[in-house]
């Protein structure tokens, strides 16, 4: 069975662009979550799709975006970007809703660099 | 004060050592309790899904709940250079209105 796919995996970007991530989920999975991963804060959670409606979501900027699909996949759009926006952005989906009796399983990432 | 707490190590050990892995929380309404094991450039990969408190024990790994002391553990037997990882815990509450809380992880190194 394939795993969380996410594209592209580098991206580098200048500050005030925006990006578009991709998250392909595991087959079946109904949900999909994105969390922002730096040294320096960890894993943090962006938000939580099921059923392409957003079930719960981080303290993060407006600037920050998702969506889900009628086929489980992801897109999360970052806009405006800024320096500090640089980081591990991972993906995770599961069968039921975030984490609770329903594990994560994650993507190797879209590291995104802003210059 | 987080929610999550884990030493970020690094923890260096020798080949063949037992390995143990802690973090403490403070909300009592956590319930499900993980472990990741994260390589360089890798996305978090799941070890252990353990529901309440006790153990439960796979292959090389043990993971154990202690609900009483808001404490958990992941042990490994017979450390593997293999081994060397960043290992993240993570938990959550009884229904989907919880989100997972991240520990900050604790990079392993074991030593051939």
């Amino acid at each position: 069975k394939a795993g969380v796919t996410q594209t592209p995996r580098y991206l580098i970007k200048t500050r005030g662009q925006q990006v578009t991530l991709s998250c392909s989920p595991i087959s079946g999975h109904r949900s999909v979550s994105w969390y922002q991963q730096t040294p320096g804060q960890g894993l943090q959670f962006l938000f939580e799709y099921f059923s392409e409606t957003q079930r719960n979501k981080g303290n993060f900027p407006g600037r920050f975006s998702g969506r889900q699909f009628s086929n489980s996949r992801s897109e999360m759009n970052v806009s405006t970007l800024e320096l500090g926006d640089s980081a591990l952005y991972l993906c995770a989906s599961s069968l039921g809703e975030t984490g609770y009796n329903s594990p994560l399983h994650f993507g190797n990432g879209t590291r995104l660099t802003v210059t | 004060q987080k929610e999550v707490e884990q030493d970020p190590g690094p923890l260096s050990v020798p080949e063949g050592a037992i390995v143990s892995l802690n973090c403490t929380y403070s909300n009592s309404a956590f319930q499900y309790f993980m472990w990741y094991r994260q390589y360089s450039r890798k996305g978090p990969e799941l070890l252990m899904y353990t529901y309440s408190s006790g153990n439960k024990e796979d292959g090389r790994f043990t993971a154990q709940v202690d609900k009483s002391s808001k404490y958990i553990s992941l042990f490994i037997r017979d450390s593997q250079p293999s081994d060397s990882a960043t290992y993240l815990c993570a938990m959550t509450g009884m229904d989907s209105s919880y989100k997972l809380i991240f520990g900050s992880g604790t990079r392993l190194l074991v030593r051939p």
